[in-house]
């Protein structure tokens, strides 16, 4: 069965205090791992596709990588406005295109 | 950019009444996936069209019906509401193409009381 982890369920940072959250999954043919930004009551927002095992995208302070069975996302030097909950999904092999989440890490970054 | 619409952005109903979302995809995506996203819960898959027919189904209850029309737009159909039902329903959008991006709308609000 298809599965997605997240690690940790909640993280709080310092301003300027870089980390990594972690993505693990197990996917039959993985077409591809999506990272989202979660504000509280609104939808999730693009961040990242990943397609193969190496593959790397940065966007401002965000950095994602990925490998055969995780995928990590950086965030250097984090100011307050990265404060969101961050979901991973993956889009598995065969006819469908749904995404699978995790159930996201919740992100603070205090000033 | 234009973004996935969805209406209405919040709605209180009471138990075993019935509600109605809309979803107005990204224009040319011809995909729409509906998802139900409870209380500090991630989103779940609840159901998809494709060229309005339907090309998957997840964990969608036998109460609620789904439908895409000529326009591409997506309506959702929640009847014989239970409390439980009580959550944030998305709609998403893109080309049907694997590893496309899956765009959210910003979601509609629905309370059950």
């Amino acid at each position: 069965e298809d599965q997605v982890t997240q690690s940790p369920e909640a993280l709080r940072l310092q301003e300027g205090e870089s980390s990594s959250l972690n993505c693990s999954y197990t996917v039959s043919g993985l077409r591809g791992l999506f990272w989202y930004r979660q504000d509280p009551g609104k939808g999730p927002e693009f961040l990242f596709t990943l397609y193969s095992a190496g593959e790397e995208k940065e966007k401002e302070r965000l950095k994602a990588t990925l490998t055969k069975k995780e995928s990590f996302l950086h965030i250097t030097a984090p100011k307050p406005e990265d404060s969101a909950t961050y979901l991973c999904a993956v889009q598995a092999g065969g006819a469908t295109n749904k995404l699978i989440f995790g159930t996201g890490t919740l992100l603070a970054v205090q000033p | 950019a234009a973004g996935v619409i969805q209406s209405p952005r919040h709605l209180i109903k009471e138990k075993r009444e019935t509600a109605t979302l809309k979803c107005y995809p990204i224009p040319r995506h011809d995909t729409v996936y509906w998802y139900q996203q409870g209380p500090g819960q991630d989103p779940q898959f609840l159901i998809s069209f494709y060229e309005k027919m339907q090309s998957d189904k997840g964990s969608i209850p036998d109460r609620f019906s789904a439908q895409q029309f000529s326009d591409y737009h997506s309506e959702l159909n929640m009847s014989s509401l239970e409390l439980g039902d009580s959550a944030l329903y998305f709609c998403a959008s893109s080309e049907n193409k694997a590893g496309n991006t899956i765009y959210f709308g910003e979601g509609s609000w629905l309370t059950v009381v």
